[in-house]
């Protein structure tokens, strides 16, 4: 079945960087696009980016001003989402999310990994 | 860009109705149909309940339905249970090619 695991948690320090990786299993890798979210503590989910696989496509959201990388690995089947320059408003539990391309929403998602941003 | 604004919570008594609105602009909500509704219980994943304004994914009760008029979209809830009680998040595909999610809806049910 469709699956995409995500990395553990990750507890960082104001200014550095945290990389997240999202392995998909269950379906042809290449074929859909990966999401980033997340939800801070008690607030609502936030789009993030966008990758497609093949790394042709890749979108932000305007918020993160550039702060946000993504790779593809299709020998693996992963994709990593790395976010720098963090501050204690990055806190949150990061998700990545599966779209049919075109269909415009997500019908799988990772399990979430939390990040803290802590000094 | 601003996120669609949905109240922060609505609550209601069991077998009653309840709808959650999602007020964007014409550059999101009001651009096309590509307005979806996701509901999230806390430790859980989002799970997709309304696809395209008003379209139910398989599996998911009829209790749920959507609709749109110009920049708001709306999702009612018939029949409510307890297990409802959620957070809901309207999205949208937007003018800039990205995606937004709505402000959040807590549902209480009483």
């Amino acid at each position: 079945q469709v699956q995409l695991v995500q990395s553990g948690a990750e507890v960082k320090k104001p200014g550095a960087s945290v990389r997240i990786s999202c392995k998909a299993s269950g379906y042809t890798f290449t074929s859909y696009y990966v999401h980033w979210v997340r939800q801070a503590p008690g607030q609502g989910l936030q789009w993030m980016a966008i990758i497609d696989p093949t790394g042709v496509v890749t979108k932000f959201a305007e918020k993160f001003g550039g702060r946000v990388s993504m790779t593809s690995d299709t020998s693996t089947g992963t994709v990593y989402m790395e976010l720098s320059t963090l501050t204690s408003d990055d806190t949150a539990v990061y998700y990545c999310a599966r779209e049919t391309p075109h269909t415009f929403f997500f019908d799988s998602w990772g399990q979430g990994t939390l990040v803290t941003v802590s000094s | 860009q601003s996120a669609p604004t949905q109240p922060a919570s609505v609550s209601g008594s069991p077998g009653q109705s309840i709808t959650i609105s999602c007020t964007g602009t014409s550059s999101d909500v009001g651009r096309s149909d590509h307005v979806f509704w996701y509901q999230h219980h806390p430790g859980k994943t989002p799970k997709l309940i309304i696809f395209d304004v008003n379209n139910r994914p398989s599996g998911i009760s009829n209790r749920f339905s959507g609709s749109k008029s110009g920049n708001t979209a709306s999702l009612t809830i018939s029949g409510l249970q307890a297990e409802d009680e959620a957070d809901y998040y309207c999205t949208s595909y937007t003018s800039w090619n990205t995606y937004v999610f709505g402000t959040g809806t807590k549902v209480t049910v009483l």
